[in-house]
């Protein structure tokens, strides 16, 4: 059975700290991993990787995949409050649209 | 931008009672999907389609129909409300095999 899981569920840190978001997946005809990021509204879509050891990155965040060790990690550095939200990893299956998604990291990011 | 809009954003109905939730959107996407997110599940893909008059079973397609009569726009219906399909709902659109954009969410309760 395909399975994403995402560690930690949660995670509170401060203000300029770093934080890692890991996702696993042992999923069949593996396509491509994608990130969102969730606030109170529709998810947000952050990276999609296709390909191991290049890394994503967008402004604070960063994002790798290794598809020999079957992870991806989403990077955040000098963290903001705006930062908090639930970040969503998610798995896509070749010629198909569907994607298998994780839980779900909880990142709350104080002042 | 991509706009992918539903019905309501919150819903109160009573057991037994005929829902539908509707989604639209604007981007003349071939693939639309209905999801329901719960704490500690992530989101679990109810049903999808990638054409019009077509359909395919999710993860969890129980006490749930689609209707998908036009491109732009995905119906979900809970034939016969029950409690336990208090959650919130998810819509989302998708070119081809790529990142899905979507919708604000709609909020169910049913009592």
């Amino acid at each position: 059975e395909d399975k994403v899981v995402q560690s930690p569920l949660s995670l509170v840190v401060h203000e300029g700290d770093t934080v890692t978001l890991n996702c696993s997946y042992e999923v069949t005809n593996f396509r491509s991993l994608l990130w969102y990021k969730q606030e109170k509204k529709a998810p947000t879509f952050l990276f999609m990787l296709t390909s191991s050891g290049i890394e994503k990155k967008s402004g604070r965040l960063s994002s790798i995949l290794d598809k020999k060790e079957l992870f991806s990690i989403l990077n955040i550095t000098a963290t903001q409050t705006g930062d908090s939200a639930v970040y969503l990893c998610a798995v896509g299956k070749s010629n198909t649209g569907k994607l298998i998604f994780g839980q779900g990291t909880t990142l709350q990011v104080k002042p | 931008d991509v706009k992918v809009t539903q019905s309501s954003r919150y819903l109160v109905k009573r057991t037994g009672e005929k829902v539908f939730l509707e989604c639209v959107q604007d981007m003349d996407h071939e693939n639309m999907f209905w999801y329901r997110q719960d704490p500690g599940l992530g989101l679990r893909l109810i049903y999808f389609s990638y054409d019009v008059k077509m359909k395919e079973k999710g993860d969890i397609p129980e006490g749930y129909s689609v209707s998908r009569e036009k491109k732009e726009r995905f119906s979900l219906i809970l034939e016969s409300a029950s409690t336990n399909q208090t959650s919130m709902y998810l819509c989302a659109s998708s070119p081809t095999v790529s990142e899905q954009y979507f919708g604000p969410g709609t909020r169910l309760t049913v009592t």
